[in-house]
């Protein structure tokens, strides 16, 4: 049974491109939340997908996007790059409705550098 | 927690010796906390939650404490290994909505 899954898990852009993410949630899960780490800190929260929506939304500016398909996976795309999108993204697969952390699992993340 | 940027607090122990690690959070309606273990190259990884309704609770080797008065929360290791080194994250959240990370700290075990 695979984890959660990303790609690529390494790309280099450059400043106003678009970049597109992917994540493949954990067998039996629904929710996918996207995380943003920039080195030396703490992921912070961009937004959460469940049921093809976005349920919530962290303090990230509206170049930061999201889709959630049928099959539960879910891409990121963030337009016009800058140089402190620079950054590991991390997906996170949960199932709604369990409310235990130990259940909440982290994929390797894509790191992302804009040159 | 703010970022402290690209040097984060550091916590060099002895193996053998015991952890703590420490966390301030910053909602004081958070009710749901989890210490994360981040290796170099990989995603968070969970090692142990706490809701608000408890000030202490134990897992495998670890034990987390919770002071909601100060807003504190802490991650004891006993008997720290090697395989320890790690970043660890505390991250918060309120009704098992989006979770707040701290900005981490680096365990470094000596051998």
């Amino acid at each position: 049974d695979a984890g959660v899954t990303q790609s690529p898990t390494h790309l280099i852009k450059t400043r106003g491109q678009q970049v597109t993410l992917r994540c493949s949630p954990k067998s039996g899960h629904d929710t996918v939340s996207w995380y943003q780490q920039a080195l030396g800190q703490g992921p912070q929260f961009i937004f959460q997908y469940y049921e093809e929506e976005e349920r919530q939304r962290g303090n990230f500016p509206d170049r930061f996007s999201g889709h959630q398909f049928p099959n539960y996976s879910s891409e990121l795309n963030v337009n016009a790059l800058l140089l402190g999108d620079s950054a590991l993204y991390l997906c996170a697969s949960s199932l709604t409705g369990d409310f235990s952390g130990n259940t909440i699992y982290f994929g390797e993340g894509s790191w992302l550098t804009v040159v | 927690g703010e970022s402290v940027g690209l040097h984060l607090p550091t916590l060099s122990v002895q193996e053998g010796d015991n952890s703590i690690i420490n966390c301030a959070y910053s909602n004081s309606a958070s009710d749901y906390f989890i210490w994360y273990k981040q290796e170099s190259g990989k995603g968070p990884q969970f090692i142990i939650d706490i809701r608000s309704n408890m000030d202490k609770r134990q897992g495998q080797r670890v034990t987390v404490l919770l002071n909601k008065t100060v807003k504190h929360l802490s991650l004891q290791i006993a008997a720290t290994q090697p395989g320890d080194s790690a970043v660890y994250f505390c991250a918060e959240s309120r009704n098992f909505n989006k979770f707040y990370f701290g900005s981490g700290t680096k365990l470094n075990v000596k051998p």
